[in-house]
């Protein structure tokens, strides 16, 4: 059965720190693994990976995918109250455009 | 570009009605539209697959005599909720794959329905 789970579920840290989040799976025949960033309404779309080792920037926010052991990590440097929101990873199943989302990390930034 | 509308964005409703909620790609075609439901502090859980001109495809568990589902055309979809009752009450969010292909689906901002 395909599967995607996140961890940890939940974290609270302080502005200026710098967060992990890790996302596992197992799914047939893997083609992608994306990221989004869920505030009050619907999921943003943060990365998309497909290739093993390739990190993924865009401003403090970063992601690699290590296809060998099957997960993906997304950081957060010098986090700020604005990034408090839910982290999703999102893996496609073979053959299908549909979603299997993981669990979700909720990240609380405190001032 | 790549705007997907859902309406109503917040619905409330007796036990025992009928909910629609519409969902839009306002600037491509989707032959491919999903319906997710959120509970609170959970993820997003796949519901159907609304395909273009064909039957939806529903995900294990979830009713299809419940929630009805309904891809006229290639910018719209629709979701019924029949009879629905208060353990309905969720956060219902639709997601459009565009024809053609695209790196992701995009998401509309979601319909909090509550059912009292």
């Amino acid at each position: 059965e395909d599967k995607v789970v996140q961890s940890p579920l939940s974290l609270v840290v302080h502005e200026g720190d710098t967060v992990t989040l890790n996302c596992s799976y197992e799914v047939t025949n893997f083609r992608s693994l994306l990221w989004y960033k869920q505030e009050k309404k619907a999921p943003t779309f943060l990365f998309m990976l497909t290739s093993s080792g390739i990190e993924k920037k865009s401003g403090r926010l970063s992601s690699i995918l290590d296809k060998k052991e099957l997960f993906s990590i997304l950081n957060i440097t010098a986090t700020q109250t604005g990034d408090s929101a839910i982290y999703l990873c999102a893996v496609p199943p073979s053959g299908t455009y549909k979603y299997i989302f993981g669990t979700g990390t909720r990240l609380k930034v405190l001032a | 570009g790549a705007v997907v509308s859902q309406h109503p964005s917040r619905v409330i409703c007796k036990s025992g009605t009928s909910v629609k909620i519409e969902c839009r790609s306002l600037d491509f075609q989707a032959t491919t539209m999903f319906w997710y439901r959120q509970f609170p502090k959970q993820s997003l859980m796949l519901m159907a697959t609304s395909n273009e001109g064909s039957k939806a495809t529903y995900e294990q568990g979830v009713e299809k005599d419940k929630f009805l589902i309904n891809h006229a055309s290639l910018t719209l979809s629709t979701l019924t909720v029949t009879s629905a009752h208060p353990e309905d009450s969720s956060f219902y969010i639709c997601s459009a794959f565009p024809a053609g292909g695209a790196e992701t689906q995009y998401f509309g901002p979601g319909t909090r329905l509550l059912v009292l």
